[in-house]
């Protein structure tokens, strides 16, 4: 079954809206990460998150991980044409090998 | 600096054929993984290799073997194709376990 959950799965914004995507684990995790997908692209490495509670921000993006360590968001402030792809979160379970992959939310931005 | 590539980068294959996706990265990252991608299941895991000549299994690695006789190459080959096995296949790379990943472009794989 699914590890890692991640709503919603589908996303339109007007540009200059926010946009927020949220990963929820049933366990803790030891890490997550966030990766970008565009359309007919590869997955691509945004941010890892470590500590309880941190909170690391790149430019209009802030990603949280939450106190627990078992939920996570990406916030996208004023969203441009170019933030439209899949976000993924994925999950480093505690003492577990590999990465869980959400199933991504697909944002579209219109113009 | 090429990064981290794959060939090819798309194939149509029949039922019942082998079939060898290439993974090639010029990073000497110890760690690289196999990943396929379908709608509405994200990216699962197939295979990884903590290091050349160390495999271990993924999430789905029935009807997949790797090998890793090298570092800079993780090769997939399914042994024999089935229709199921239709999807994006992704090799990716890392430093180490638990550290980001990057990912090739992929392969876009069709059994017929």
């Amino acid at each position: 079954g699914q590890q890692v959950m991640q709503i919603p799965q589908y996303q339109h914004v007007q540009e200059g809206e926010d946009f927020t995507t949220y990963c929820n684990s049933s366990t803790t995790l030891s890490n997550i990460q966030w990766y970008k997908q565009r359309p007919g692209g590869h997955p691509v490495f945004l941010i890892q998150l470590v500590k309880s509670g941190e909170v690391k921000k790149q430019k209009r993006l802030t990603f949280q991980f939450g106190e627990a360590k078992k939920n996570s968001s990406l916030h996208i402030t004023a969203t441009q044409t170019t933030d439209v792809g899949t976000y993924f979160c994925a999950g480093l379970k505690t003492g577990a090998n590999n990465l869980f992959f959400g199933t991504g939310t697909r944002l579209t931005v219109i113009p | 600096d090429a990064g981290i590539t794959q060939s090819p980068r798309y194939k149509i294959t029949e039922t019942g054929r082998q079939v060898t996706l290439m993974c090639h990265q010029t990073w000497s990252h110890s760690y690289m993984f196999w990943y396929r991608q379908d709608l509405g299941h994200g990216l699962r895991l197939i295979y990884y290799s903590a290091a050349a000549d160390i495999t271990d299994k993924g999430e789905v690695p029935d009807g997949y073997v790797v090998s890793r006789s090298k570092t800079e190459n993780f090769p997939l080959t399914l042994e024999s194709a089935t229709r199921s096995q239709t999807s994006v296949y992704f090799c990716a790379s890392s430093k180490g376990q638990g550290v980001g990943q990057y990912f090739g472009p992929g392969t876009r794989l069709t059994v017929t």
